[in-house]
């Protein structure tokens, strides 16, 4: 039972523009939300986080969004840039414990 | 500021054989855990700690073993291995006692024949 789903294997979006990826969850006892970027060969590394009792957060280019109703968060990335490109996962977690990852969304930006 | 230090980076097993994976974090942190990446299945928790002395299975523990004696170290065992253990292996930790990102390790690619 995959509890986070990120149903788009993969994103091309031209640079300068805004790119997208989205992720629903189904255990509403999850609490907290995290984006991880991956380069190939590399760990994942943190991006932007947001917890439950928010719906916006902002660091720089990137905003995450949550929508509890819907059990829907977003990643938005404004503007695009050539180094964005990379795997993007969503995690989120219920309390300060184990994360649960989803599969993945390969985001390609296009000069 | 090494952080997760994970090895090897690289590994061929062949059927059957055992080996350890290391990591090691240097953060004090009490949370760690051992993820594989797949390919199209993201990252699926195999084994996770709480702290020294305490571990527990995640979602895809079967022929793995775990162990955590001291808060840096938290070895992942391989008893014989399978070509379905072929991935990319990943150790992460976290701090606990609040909401906070997880770190993770360089990765170690093995690959079972």
């Amino acid at each position: 039972d995959q509890q986070v789903k990120q149903n788009s294997p993969s994103l091309s979006v031209q640079e300068g523009r805004i790119s997208i990826l989205n992720c629903d969850y189904t255990n509403s006892m999850f609490d907290y939300f995290l984006w991880y970027k991956k380069y190939p060969a590399e760990g994942p590394t943190f991006l932007i986080s947001i917890s439950s009792i928010k719906d916006k957060n902002e660091d720089g280019r990137f905003t995450v969004f949550l929508n509890k109703s819907a059990k829907h968060l977003s990643l938005h990335i404004v503007p695009s840039q050539p180094g964005d490109s990379a795997v993007y996962f969503c995690a989120a977690s219920a309390g300060a414990q184990k994360l649960v990852f989803g599969q993945g969304t390969r985001l390609t930006i296009n000069p | 500021n090494a952080g997760v230090t994970q090895t090897p980076k690289f590994q061929v097993l062949k059927t059957g054989q055992s080996m350890t994976l290391q990591c090691a974090q240097d953060m004090n942190h009490e949370y760690m855990s051992w993820y594989r990446q797949d390919p199209g299945m993201g990252l699926r928790l195999i084994h996770y700690s709480v702290g020294a002395g305490i571990t527990d299975q995640g979602e895809v523990p079967n022929g793995y073993n775990v162990s955590r004696s001291t808060t840096e170290d938290f070895p992942l065992r391989l008893l014989s291995a399978a070509p379905s253990q072929t991935s990319v292996y990943f150790c992460a930790s976290r701090r606990t006692g609040g909401y906070t990102e997880a770190f993770f390790g360089q990765g170690t690619r093995l690959t079972v024949v």
